[in-house]
């Protein structure tokens, strides 16, 4: 069965502390892997789409990378306005238009 | 902006009752899709629609059904709403085979 794993659930950093998301995802081919920004009362804000192993993504302070197993979005020196719900996706290969998305982590930035 | 607008944000209803949640967009997108958000489940799609005369289930159809009356507007209905349907529900729209999702702001149900 497709799976998609995120951790840690909660993220709580002081701001200027650097660190990583993690996403690991089990699958029967992968087709794309799609990190979303979750903000209390939106909906999700598209950050990234990465489709190989080896492939990096940056946007100011986040930088999304994957693995054939797991994507990382590491967050270089975080401020309090990077606090959101981070969401992974992936899209696997099969007979429809299917993403499969984890449960988030939630990061709390702290001043 | 281009945006993808759903309403209500909020609804409160009876175990039984019909509701109607609606989608527009000003993207001029092809496809929309209709997930719901539970605590600890993440989301998931209910259905999807590629252009206005294709509509295709999703994981979770069951106790659902959606119309498509424009390539602007994609309503997702609950013919006898319960409990358990209770959720954040978003409606989000694509373009072509892009696979980058725009989500509306979601609408809170809540089911009694």
């Amino acid at each position: 069965e497709d799976q998609v794993t995120q951790s840690p659930e909660a993220l709580r950093l002081q701001e200027g502390e650097s660190s990583s998301l993690n996403c690991s995802y089990t699958v029967s081919g992968l087709r794309g892997l799609f990190w979303y920004r979750q903000d209390p009362g939106k909906g999700p804000e598209f950050l990234f789409t990465l489709y190989s192993a080896g492939e990096e993504k940056e946007k100011e302070r986040l930088k999304a990378t994957l693995t054939k197993k797991e994507s990382f979005l590491h967050i270089t020196a975080p401020k309090p306005e990077d606090s959101a719900t981070y969401l992974c996706a992936v899209r696997f290969s099969g007979g429809y238009q299917k993403v499969t998305f984890g449960t988030g982590t939630k990061l709390q930035v702290i001043p | 902006d281009a945006d993808v607008t759903q309403t209500p944000r909020n609804r409160i209803t009876k175990t039984g009752k019909r509701i109607m949640l609606e989608c527009s967009q000003t993207k001029g997108h092809d496809r929309m899709y209709w997930y719901r958000q539970d605590p600890g489940l993440g989301l998931r799609l209910i259905y999807y629609s590629f252009d206005v005369k294709d509509i295709n289930k999703g994981e979770i159809s069951d106790g659902y059904s959606v119309s498509r009356q424009a390539q602007a507007k994609f309503s997702l209905s609950l013919e006898s709403a319960i409990p358990n349907q209770t959720a954040l529900y978003f409606c989000a729209t694509s373009l072509g085979s892009n696979e980058k999702l725009f989500f509306g702001s979601g609408t809170q149900l809540s089911v009694l």
